[in-house]
């Protein structure tokens, strides 16, 4: 079946150093990507998807880019603030209702 | 606007209660969730609502209820609970295509502890 699977964390970044989640992906048909952040106490917030491959996706600075060839689709940002800490959640849909998410990684930034 | 709202923010029941948990959204969009998300681990599908019918039940117990009585409002009641239902309940929306690749907007959540 689908799935997606996310680099374990927690991932620990001092503040302005650059970041890379890892994400790779199995799927049947030609899914749309995401990329779910959730803040402390919060529910998710949608950060950027891309729907096709190579498409890109961003937002905040954060940026993702649809690799078809590798099904991967790795969360970067050039240079992470301390409020960019919470838990990051990769995730797919194939089409209709469900959508699979990733274990989570989970970002702590130091000042 | 992609706001979906949820109340109450935090709950506190026992295990005799009788509660319920409201969500709202004014996108338009005709699908509604619910999941269930324990601490350290993605959201969980409990049920989805299409044009308001109920469309899929991950096998939740019969403890949890859902009733879409609109295309924007979204309740779950909740009625003999377990302590180990303590959790986030997250309502989300998406614009209801069940052929079409949704996209999901999610809640702040209610969290839940049940004594």
């Amino acid at each position: 079946g689908d799935s997606v699977t996310q680099m374990e964390g927690p991932v620990t970044l001092s503040e302005e150093a650059c970041l890379t989640i890892n994400c790779t992906y199995t799927a049947t048909g030609y899914p749309s990507l995401f990329w779910y952040v959730q803040y402390p106490g919060e529910g998710l917030q949608l950060l950027l998807k891309a729907t096709k491959a190579d498409d890109k996706g961003s937002n905040k600075g954060f940026e993702a880019t649809y690799r078809k060839e590798t099904t991967s689709f790795h969360l970067e940002k050039g240079s992470v603030q301390v409020s960019d800490s919470a838990v990051y959640f990769c995730a797919l849909n194939t089409g209709g209702f469900k959508t699979i998410f990733g274990a989570g990684t989970r970002l702590f930034v130091k000042a | 606007d992609t706001e979906v709202t949820q109340t109450p923010k935090h709950l506190v029941m026992g295990m005799t209660n009788k509660k319920s948990l409201k969500c709202e959204q004014h996108m338009g969009h005709r699908a509604m969730y619910w999941y269930k998300q324990k601490a350290k681990k993605p959201p969980e599908l409990m049920f989805v609502y299409s044009y308001e019918k109920l469309s899929i039940n991950e096998s939740v117990p019969s403890r949890f209820s859902p009733e879409c009585p609109n295309s924007s409002l979204l309740n779950l009641h909740l009625h003999a609970l377990q302590p180990e239902d303590s959790a986030l309940y997250l309502c989300a929306s998406s614009q209801g295509w069940d052929s079409e690749q949704e996209t999901q907007y999610f809640g702040p959540g209610t969290r839940l502890l049940v004594l």
